[in-house]
């Protein structure tokens, strides 16, 4: 199985709302990210996960929680939203590897949009 | 200085004909690079990776690595119409997080 899931693959939420991003791997990946993308840009890294611990977050704000609760599953909650936070987000896996030959697979992503 | 950079402006190549893409990065210590395929509304999809210097051949796509001109290119040979999509030159940091260019966006014309 070489497919990273993502649930919902839409989701439309108020300023108020709570919701959570989905994403999950049977790749026995180590390493699970998500990132944020907006229209005609690259991905932009939010977090990452080695071992399910956190290990990069770049300065993300907190409206914006992950989880990983195992090592096939990985959460984004989000609360209180903003209008700019309308985007594609992305989760990926891979290898963790000290010598950083670590291709990342992305999942189909979710479109998120903010009202 | 951008970490990795790729010249944005859309690239059309007629089918059949050979797409060059060509991406430069500042860290010379960098020893991972990537080429994912975009297509419009979707996401990325990892096409090729190359750590040593030289060429890679995959199929139609050939990845070509110079460490120490600091590029690293892709050529996509017979060009298909499948083959429009912007194409993302990435290179590993070795703690985990890659650093995307810009893209580079392909038209094939048949």
């Amino acid at each position: 199985d070489t497919e990273v899931t993502q649930t919902p693959k839409h989701l439309v939420m108020g300023m108020t709302n709570k919701k959570s991003l989905k994403c999950e791997q049977h790749m026995g990946h180590r390493a699970m990210y998500w990132y944020k993308q907006k229209a005609k840009k690259p991905p932009e890294l939010m977090f990452v996960y080695s071992y399910e611990k956190l290990s990069i977050n770049e300065s993300v704000p907190s409206r914006f929680s992950p989880e990983c609760p195992n090592s096939s599953l990985l959460n984004l909650h989000l609360h209180a939203l903003q209008p700019e936070d309308s985007a594609l987000y992305l989760c990926a896996s891979s290898q963790v590897d000290i010598l950083a030959y670590n291709e990342q697979f992305f999942g189909p992503g979710t479109r998120l949009t903010v009202l | 200085q951008k970490e990795v950079e790729q010249n944005s402006g859309p690239l059309s190549v007629p089918e059949g004909a050979i797409a060059s893409l060509n991406c430069t990065y500042s860290d010379r210590g960098s020893q991972s690079f990537f080429w994912y395929r975009q297509y419009s509304g979707k996401s990325p999809e990892l096409i090729m990776f190359i750590y040593s210097n030289g060429d890679k051949e995959d199929g139609r796509f050939t990845a070509q690595l110079n460490k120490a001109s600091q590029y690293v290119s892709l050529l996509i040979r017979d060009s298909q119409p499948s083959d429009s999509a912007t194409y993302l030159c990435a290179r590993g940091d070795g703690n985990n997080r890659l650093a995307f260019g810009k893209g580079n966006q392909v038209v094939v014309i048949p």
